[in-house]
């Protein structure tokens, strides 16, 4: 089946610590993106990628890094810098006429 | 930048009742979509209007993008349990399809409490 898929669902991590949130599609969408959401809110954008070895900072990125090596890859890295890094991460890729799927999310908890 | 104003924050309704909510903006859309996100999951993707003027159905749930390209709203008929969730509006400006990503500009969200 088609679709997104993130791992792992639950992260806990020490404070200073880096850590890698995996975000996998298999639907052969160029663009990709990650968003964060806090309790009650809606969702923020971090990064986006439009294709291969390109990305562009949303409009809360300080303290967080992205790479896009493969198409269906767009892993997030949140780093000690990030100074409340606990939420809810949510990755999507979007379809040609603009429609974004996303996958079930990795809640991020810092210990 | 450009904002979407979604109303009501939350509903309390009976199961049976129908339900309205609706996303206004002061900027033009030329694309609207409707997610629903359970607690802990993903938002899913529930309907997509690319017309002014659109009406679309899916199951018991009915949008329409606005005539002014300025509002949406959702409607749902009859409301059973598992409708609770949080309604999120996301609109996207065609301009912004090659330059910025196609970035969505979301709502803040309608909670939805059905009570058996």
């Amino acid at each position: 089946d088609g679709g997104i898929t993130q791992s792992p669902k639950y992260l806990f991590r020490k404070e200073g610590q880096n850590v890698t949130l995996s975000c996998e599609q298999n639907l052969n969408h160029d663009a990709m993106y990650w968003y964060r959401q806090d309790p009650g809110q809606g969702l923020r954008l971090i990064y986006y990628s439009q294709i291969v070895n390109d990305f562009q900072k949303g409009d809360i990125a300080e303290g967080y890094s992205v790479s896009r090596e493969k198409k269906e890859s767009f892993p997030l890295t949140v780093t000690s810098a990030q100074k409340n890094p606990t939420a809810f991460y949510l990755c999507a890729s979007r379809a040609p006429r603009g429609s974004q799927f996303f996958g079930p999310g990795t809640r991020l908890t810092v210990l | 930048g450009q904002q979407l104003n979604q109303s009501p924050q939350s509903m309390f309704i009976q199961e049976g009742e129908d339900v309205s909510m609706n996303c206004t903006s002061s900027s033009i859309f030329n694309t609207w979509l409707w997610y629903k996100q359970e607690p802990g999951e993903g938002p899913v993707l529930l309907i997509a209007l690319y017309k002014a003027g659109e009406l679309t159905s899916n199951g018991r749930l009915t949008a329409q993008f606005g005539i002014t390209r300025k509002d949406s709203f959702l409607n749902i008929s009859a409301s059973i349990p598992s409708d609770v969730g949080i309604y999120f509006c996301a609109g996207l400006v065609l301009g912004d399809w090659g330059t910025s990503g196609s970035r969505l500009t979301f709502g803040e969200g309608t909670q939805l409490t059905v009570n058996p």
